[in-house]
């Protein structure tokens, strides 16, 4: 079956530090792999997506980035964390255009 | 930026009862989904309905989709306390997800 982890769950960084979120599948080849944030009591804002190896498409103008080096691999990252940049992370796969997305769960990020 | 609009914004009800929940949207879709979000947690996918469906279950869900009316609604009948989170909608369209806010169910006991 198809699993997917994501670390770490909860991490508190200070302002203007550099970030790096991973998230992995397995069970799966060549899913579409997407990074959110969901700010608190509010729903989900996609901020990547990737079709494919070094494919990535992004979705709203920022200071993060994304990258895809390996089929099942997904890393979110930053150069210089924002106030503004503090929220819960979500990676999620699915198994192509209009298929169910399967989430991790998630980390919590506090910008200091 | 944000295209489903789920209503109520809460929902609060006793256990047996059944719970309703809307979601409004404005583009053209591929397809609507539901998801369930535990506090703290991951999405939970729970249906997904194509545009060319009207209603679709499964288990205790219901969905029904009016694309005339760009609206869904998600049934979840003789409700338990389990089934306490929160509920959003989400449109596809060509991979470009869109998610709601969602309403979030609480389910007494």
């Amino acid at each position: 079956s198809q699993t997917i982890h994501q670390w770490p769950a909860t991490l508190v960084q200070p302002v203007g530090s550099p970030l790096s979120l991973e998230c992995t599948v397995e069970g799966t080849s060549n899913p579409n792999l997407y990074w959110y944030r969901q700010a608190a009591g509010r729903g989900l804002q996609l901020l990547f997506y990737s079709v494919g190896i070094g494919q990535i498409s992004s979705e709203v103008p920022q200071n993060l980035s994304a990258s895809r080096p390996q089929d099942r691999q997904f890393i979110l990252s930053s150069k210089k964390l924002l106030l503004s940049d503090s929220g819960f992370y979500l990676c999620a796969w699915s198994g192509g255009e209009g298929q169910p997305q399967h989430f991790g769960d998630g980390t919590r990020l506090s910008i200091l | 930026s944000q295209q489903g609009e789920e209503d109520p914004q809460a929902l609060s009800i006793q256990e047996g009862e059944n719970a309703t929940m809307n979601c409004s949207y404005k583009t053209s879709i591929n397809n609507l989904q539901w998801y369930r979000q535990n506090s703290g947690r991951g999405l939970v996918h729970l249906i997904l309905i194509r545009s060319n469906e009207r209603e679709k279950h499964s288990g205790r869900l219901r969905v029904t989709l009016d694309t005339s009316k760009k609206s869904s609604s998600l049934l979840i009948t003789a409700s338990r306390a389990a089934d306490t989170a929160s509920y959003f909608c989400a449109t596809d369209n060509n991979n470009d997800m869109r998610f709601g806010a969602g309403t979030r169910l609480t389910v007494k006991p």
